[in-house]
């Protein structure tokens, strides 16, 4: 079964200071994998995906098959990147869409 | 941007009744959604896949009895906790797939809370 893993439950960093969010996967299929953000009293939305190979927000994340890892980095964090990210693993096939889900990071950026 | 819309955002029932909890693509039409369970300050649960016009694929450890899953259109789910109890009061979230059956992009809706006294 696929598993996602993020280790750091909470990670605070100063405005200005690089910043590595980790996330780890287990999948014997070809992996799918996405950063999504909250905000505060807000929903669920997506960060970024592997395959757009995209920088938003500052934000960029590398798939490392080897290490089956997807961090996610910004080198210069902002006040208002604070919010709980969560790595996830899509499944696909007939049932595209299914997603697995990190236990999420909180990240908070202090001024 | 494409939105889903969940309702109520928050709910609480006594112990034993049943709630219904709605999932709504506003400007699309989503042949395929998700409900998820969270917990507080835990992650994300899939419970179950809908698909409109026919039954709902739940995962393992879910009971289908209990969370009954309705897709009757292509813009609207249902989730209805049936004879809820405390140990059910939990962050319902839903997320509808736009776009095609190996392609496409998840929307989520706000969550609905729900409480069981």
């Amino acid at each position: 079964a696929q598993r996602v893993t993020q280790p750091e439950k909470l990670l605070s960093v100063f405005k200005g200071a690089p910043v590595e969010l980790k996330c780890n996967y287990s999948y014997s299929g070809s992996p799918e994998l996405f950063w999504y953000v909250q905000y505060s009293r807000q929903r669920l939305q997506l960060l970024l995906r592997h395959i757009s190979r995209e920088s938003i927000k500052g934000f960029t994340a590398d798939l490392n098959k080897g290490e089956t890892s997807f961090h996610l980095k910004k080198p210069f964090a902002q006040e208002e990147d604070s919010a709980m990210y969560y790595c996830a693993l899509m499944t696909g096939g007939t049932s595209y869409g299914k997603l697995t889900f990190g236990q999420g990071t909180i990240l908070t950026v202090h001024p | 941007g494409a939105v889903v819309s969940q309702h109520p955002s928050r709910v609480i029932c006594k112990s034993g009744t049943s709630v219904k909890i709605e999932c709504r693509s506003l400007d699309f039409q989503a042949t395929t959604m998700f409900w998820y369970r969270q917990f507080p300050k835990q992650s994300l649960m899939l419970m179950a896949t809908s698909n409109e016009g026919s039954k709902a694929t739940y995962e393992q450890g879910v009971e289908k009895d209990k969370f009954l899953i309705n897709h009757a259109s292509l813009t609207l789910s249902t989730l209805t906790v049936t004879s809820a109890h405390p140990e059910d009061s939990s962050f319902y979230i839903c997320s509808a797939r736009r776009g095609g059956a190996n392609t496409g992009e998840l929307f989520f809706g706000e969550g609905s809370r729900l409480t069981v006294l």
